[in-house]
């Protein structure tokens, strides 16, 4: 157990509809970094919290958006969904704004968009 | 399984011999380096980091190598395993401006008993 909890595991969901991602990062960490693995993709960086304040924005689509609340958890929400939306949603965590120590993984949800 | 099914180049060795992943990177200005293992159905794992002021770093069973003249970034695994089968990611960084890791495409590695 990396520390990082995401839930739901595995999501399935229609086009269009609207889904919650929601992350827990490792007790003491104040980032929350979001990615989105898909086929042919690998791992592209979405966008990162840091003690509930927006740090850095990566290939983000409009129709997602995320935050992070007082307790530090952060929920993904991702909406008018699309066929290729479907991936796996990865949140990590860090202690500090910066990833030059690294940072710790969650397991992920995937989503499945029919 | 929960094989995030990427198009992944692969890396086959056998049970005991070594392993060497290797990655390229463009940014000039990156200069911290991790490598991750991501198993199926599972996060990525930190491995072992290096930063651009060493050439080397060892860990268990691993080491990387940074060249920073022509921006590779390499892994090696020794006496390698059946459980460090995975795909394995590079992943770059600069101190100052972004403040995400960059992730390579990946390599899968399969080790054959």
């Amino acid at each position: 157990d990396s520390g990082v909890t995401q839930t739901p595991k595995h999501l399935i969901t229609a086009t269009g509809q609207r889904v919650t991602l929601r992350c827990s990062p490792r007790s003491g960490d104040l980032s929350v970094y979001w990615y989105q693995q898909s086929l042919d993709q690998g791992l592209q960086f979405l966008i990162q919290y840091y003690n509930g304040e927006e740090r850095a924005k990566g290939n983000i689509l409009e129709r997602f958006s995320a935050q992070q609340f007082p307790d530090l958890h952060s929920e993904l929400n991702l909406s008018s969904l699309e066929l290729g939306d479907s991936a796996l949603y990865f949140c990590a965590s860090s202690v500090g704004q910066k990833a030059n120590y690294g940072y710790t993984f969650g397991s992920g949800t995937r989503l499945t968009v029919v | 399984g929960e094989s995030v099914g990427l198009h992944l180049p692969t890396l086959s060795v056998q049970e005991g011999d070594n392993s060497i992943i290797n990655c390229a990177y463009s940014n000039s200005a990156s200069d911290y380096f991790i490598w991750y293992k991501q198993e199926s159905g599972k996060g990525p794992q930190f491995i072992i980091d290096i930063r651009s002021n060493m050439d080397k770093r060892q860990g268990q069973r691993v080491t990387v190598l940074l060249n920073k003249t022509v921006k590779h970034l390499s892994l090696q695994i020794a006496a390698t395993q059946p459980g460090d089968s995975a795909v394995y990611f590079c992943a770059e960084n600069e101190d100052t401006g972004r403040r995400a890791l960059t992730f390579g495409s990946g390599t899968r590695l399969q080790v054959q008993p």
